[in-house]
């Protein structure tokens, strides 16, 4: 069974840091493309970072320069190291399996809570 | 940047046809997901490339996709489909999503 188990969320405030956790199981890891989708309370789905099985990484322009996006196959896990952190990337943060071959979301974790605030 | 854009709400009976679109530019050069979220919980995938079903989706479940729209249709609609539905493509290695449509069965 395909889990993918988010950790690190908490309270940060502006101009802070963050960094989340996503362990990952039931499934060949490193075969896989993972991303990090979150959703601010009772708004859409904003994709934020992708990082490939090379180890490629993709961002929006809404965080690039600030997200940093890694992975360690070894470990199943991969993360998100959020810097200069704004009140609007208050938002559920949810991990996600990316199938490489047909470039597919096909699993989410149930997500970590961040909430920027002084 | 690239823009998917979908209604906000679509009411539909039970047992009816419901069918939600999704508009961007020519996104029918390019693949469409849907993805279902139901309060409290997170997205399900129900439509990968624009009309194959993963497995444990039912059959009602259907998409497709041409010219500058997608549509996710739900034959038969029951109440248990009452949710949020988001679509999804790439765009230039980047995901986008559309802002989401309420599905409300009543």
């Amino acid at each position: 069974e395909v889990q993918l188990v988010e950790s690190g969320g908490g309270l940060v405030q502006p101009g802070g840091s963050l960094r989340l956790s996503c362990a990952a199981s039931g499934f060949n890891f490193s075969n896989y493309d993972m991303h990090w989708v979150r959703q601010a309370a009772g708004k859409g789905l904003e994709w934020v970072s992708g990082i490939g099985t090379a180890g490629d990484t993709y961002y929006p322009g809404s965080v690039k320069g600030r997200f940093t996006i890694s992975r360690e196959n070894a470990k199943n896990s991969f993360y998100l190291q959020m810097d200069g952190l704004r009140a609007g990337d208050t938002a559920v943060y949810y991990c996600v399996r990316g199938v490489e071959a047909t470039t597919t979301i096909d699993y989410w974790g149930q997500g970590t809570l961040v909430t920027v605030s002084s | 940047s690239y823009e998917l854009t979908q209604p906000p709400s679509v009411s539909v009976s039970p047992g009816q046809t419901a069918s939600i679109s999704c508009s961007g530019d020519k996104l029918g050069n390019k693949y469409a997901w849907w993805y279902q979220q139901k309060p409290g919980q997170s997205p399900v995938l129900v439509i990968y490339q624009d009309m194959k079903r993963p497995s444990g989706i039912p059959e009602r479940f259907s998409g497709s996709n041409s010219g500058n729209t997608a549509t996710l249709t739900i034959s038969g609609t029951q109440p248990m489909d009452e949710a949020d539905y988001y679509c999804q493509a790439w765009d230039s290695s980047t995901v986008v999503f559309g802002g989401g449509t309420k599905l409300t069965v009543l």
